[in-house]
């Protein structure tokens, strides 16, 4: 099973500023990984996947790369609405599927 | 815009079966190469994928939840559905229903959710 750990697990961004957020892969999984943001009470929404693809609807300031098996997503000039929670998900070798543990936008 | 929404009970007693659906509406689960997920939270926690099933009818489920799940669909009734047995507290969960956007047999994320159905698990 591939294990996809995210950091931080918080991270207190002031509104504006840019955040930073990983996901590391145990193994390869080439681009086949995908970024949700998930609000209270609602569905996970697909952001990114293979990597750097934006899904549809989503601003140009949210953007995805990778290094290795390092995967990054950068939200730029953080708004209001961005203040979530944002996992990770790869399915380059499944199954299982595999979500990371998630990381918490909040403001600073 | 493809719409997709779980019904079911939201609390199941200790021991019994728990059946949820997954009616998809503005879209048809028989268009070739898509597969059809079911996620689950428990509160407060993360996400786990419980499993998938093909357009073929081709079945997929997560190795580390034991075989307790089963995925069906309903093609004329334009949904699908999840099966889970001997439920026990730790299955308390948000449980939402999913399209895996990927339109290919490879697989891989999902574009389009229900708004997910709380399911508690309580004597």
């Amino acid at each position: 099973e591939i294990v996809m750990t995210q950091s931080p697990a918080t991270l207190s961004v002031s509104p504006g500023e840019s955040a930073t957020l990983s996901c590391r892969a145990s193994q390869n999984i080439d681009s086949n990984l995908a970024w949700y943001q998930q609000k209270p009470g609602q569905a996970p929404r697909l952001l990114i996947y293979g990597a750097f693809v934006r899904a549809t609807g989503v601003p140009d300031r949210i953007s995805g790369s990778k290094s290795g098996t390092e995967f990054t997503l950068t939200i730029s000039s953080l708004q209001s609405e961005d203040f979530a929670v944002y996992y990770c998900q790869q399915y380059d070798d499944w199954p299982p599927l595999t979500f990371g543990g998630g990381t918490k936008v909040e403001i600073k | 815009q493809l719409q997709l929404e779980e019904s079911g009970p939201g609390l199941v007693k200790p021991s019994e079966t728990l059946s949820l659906t997954c009616t998809v509406s503005h879209g048809s689960i028989n268009i070739d190469y898509y597969y059809w997920g079911w996620i689950r939270q428990p509160p407060g926690k993360g996400l786990e994928w419980i499993g998938s099933i093909y357009y073929s009818g081709s079945t997929y489920y997560n190795p580390s939840l034991k075989s307790r799940f089963t995925i069906s669909a309903d093609k004329p009734n334009n949904r699908f559905s999840l099966e889970l047995t001997s439920v026990t507290a730790a299955d308390t969960a948000v449980y939402y229903c999913a399209r895996d956007g990927a339109g290919s047999y490879q697989g891989g994320w999902f574009d389009s959710w229900g708004q997910g159905t709380l399911v508690t698990v309580s004597s």
